[in-house]
């Protein structure tokens, strides 16, 4: 099955602890971008990346880092930086730049203890 | 920037069409989609329409671009309980995709 996934569904962060989320692709798409996703409110971006080796910051790219060391592959890591990290964090990927259609992952929730 | 904007609500009988509606800001959209999110879910994509064209249908689901206003909107035709989700516009716009705040759309048996 061609298609997004994203791992684990839920992930639990303590105080000044870095977590990473997962996101693979099989769909032999160029671009990646990782979105967060608050109650009532529309998915920002946070960085996304349109080739291997290179990405760059979103909108709210403050207290994350990725990398894109394969085509398959664009793990998120969210800093102890991020001062407020519960959300909802969503994968997606395309053929190519930003603009043409994104396809998405299932989603992690984050949550802080 | 380029803002989007959607209603958070709307209900619908079951049976009823429904219609979402969008607004945005930047004229040189290029493409203007729709995506449906299930709780719990990822994004889904409905159907899309280019910034040339004022319709497209796709089975029940209807688009209408007005670009002289910046509005959009789909239709659903015979809404069913499985339509309940959140609905979601999003246009590209200098390669980079902006969506709106979603709407929940609920279905009153």
């Amino acid at each position: 099955d061609g298609g997004i996934t994203q791992s684990p569904k839920y992930l639990f962060r303590k105080e000044g602890q870095n977590v990473t989320l997962s996101c693979e692709q099989n769909l032999n798409h160029d671009a990646m971008y990782w979105y967060r996703q608050d109650p009532g409110q529309g998915l920002r971006l946070i960085y996304y990346s349109q080739i291997v080796n290179d990405f760059q910051k979103g909108d709210i790219a403050e207290g994350y880092s990725v990398s894109r060391e394969k085509k398959e592959s664009f793990p998120l890591t969210v800093t102890s930086a991020q001062k407020n990290p519960t959300a909802f964090y969503l994968c997606a990927s395309s053929t190519s730049g930003q603009g043409e259609t994104q396809y998405f992952g299932p989603g992690t929730r984050l949550l802080v203890l | 920037g380029e803002d989007v904007e959607q209603s958070l609500f709307l209900s619908v009988r079951e049976g009823d069409s429904s219609v979402i509606n969008c607004t945005y800001t930047d004229s040189s959209s290029t493409y203007l989609y729709w995506y449906k999110q299930e709780p719990g879910a990822g994004l889904q994509l409905l159907t899309y329409i280019f910034s040339n064209m004022d319709m497209k249908q796709d089975q029940r689901l209807t688009v209408l671009l007005n670009k002289k206003d910046k509005h959009l909107s789909l239709r659903i035709a015979d809404t069913q309980t499985g339509d309940s989700a959140i609905y979601f516009c999003a246009d590209a716009v200098n390669e980079k995709l902006t969506f709106g705040t979603g709407t929940r759309l609920t279905i009153i048996p």
